[in-house]
């Protein structure tokens, strides 16, 4: 498998434009999540989704950000519109279930908003 | 909320010395404790995780100790080398549906 794959690897856009972040989890896992990372606030949880449908969206900073989970092997999360200060590393990982067992991240996508 | 605490932030360890990084966690229904490692540029991955059944974990050089009563487990490396040079996440979860708490890191820096 190829695990799980983000794209773009790098995204620089400039502040008030759309940003979409993509993510393939591996194959036959039922939960996904999008993460965080910033040196200030760590490794930040955003959204999870189980069986496609989002469970808690709590982390979600703003309603500037918003993902979807079209089917099992696609999701989505966009940003409309980004700011300076959404400028991070985005992780999008995939496991069998949530809270137990290995969560296999993805290579993240670095956003830079100018 | 704060549901874990991970110490310390950064540590520095001579080659060959012994590191050692502590998790506390106070959500009692937590069953599932591992680490994650995290190289720059990379995504964490898990290195090693324990259930609570038992209080000792090894492989190779990386070691999980829990402590049920005290609700805290921490990881020890061995022998630290170089390439164990990362960021390490203690992420304890549960069987139910809600997902892993990350704590908020420890970078180690291991010097020659």
């Amino acid at each position: 498998d190829a695990g799980v794959i983000q794209s773009p690897r790098h995204e620089v856009t400039e502040m008030g434009q759309e940003v979409t972040l993509r993510c393939k989890p591996i194959s036959g896992h039922n939960s996904l999540f999008w993460y965080r990372q910033t040196m200030m606030r760590g490794l930040e949880l955003l959204i999870y989704f189980n069986n496609n449908v989002p469970i808690d969206d709590s982390g979600m900073p703003e309603d500037r950000f918003s993902a979807k989970m079209p089917n099992a092997s696609f999701s989505t999360l966009k940003i409309q519109p980004s700011e300076p200060r959404d400028s991070a590393v985005y992780f999008c990982a995939s496991s069998f279930r949530p809270g137990i067992g290995e969560q296999f991240f993805g290579p993240g996508t670095r956003l830079t908003v100018l | 909320q704060q549901q874990v605490k991970q110490s310390p932030q950064s540590l520095i360890v001579q080659k060959g010395g012994i590191s050692i990084i502590n998790c506390a966690y106070e959500n009692t229904a937590f069953d599932y404790f591992p680490w994650y490692q995290q190289f720059p540029g990379k995504g964490p991955a898990l290195l090693i995780a324990i259930r609570p059944d038992v209080s000792e974990k090894k492989e190779g050089r990386f070691t999980i100790s829990f402590n049920k009563s005290a609700k805290q487990f921490s990881l020890h490396i061995m022998d630290s080398q170089p390439g164990d040079s990362a960021t390490y996440f203690c992420a304890p979860g549960n069987s139910g549906n809600t997902p892993l708490v990350f704590g908020k890191g420890t970078r180690l820096s291991v010097i020659a």
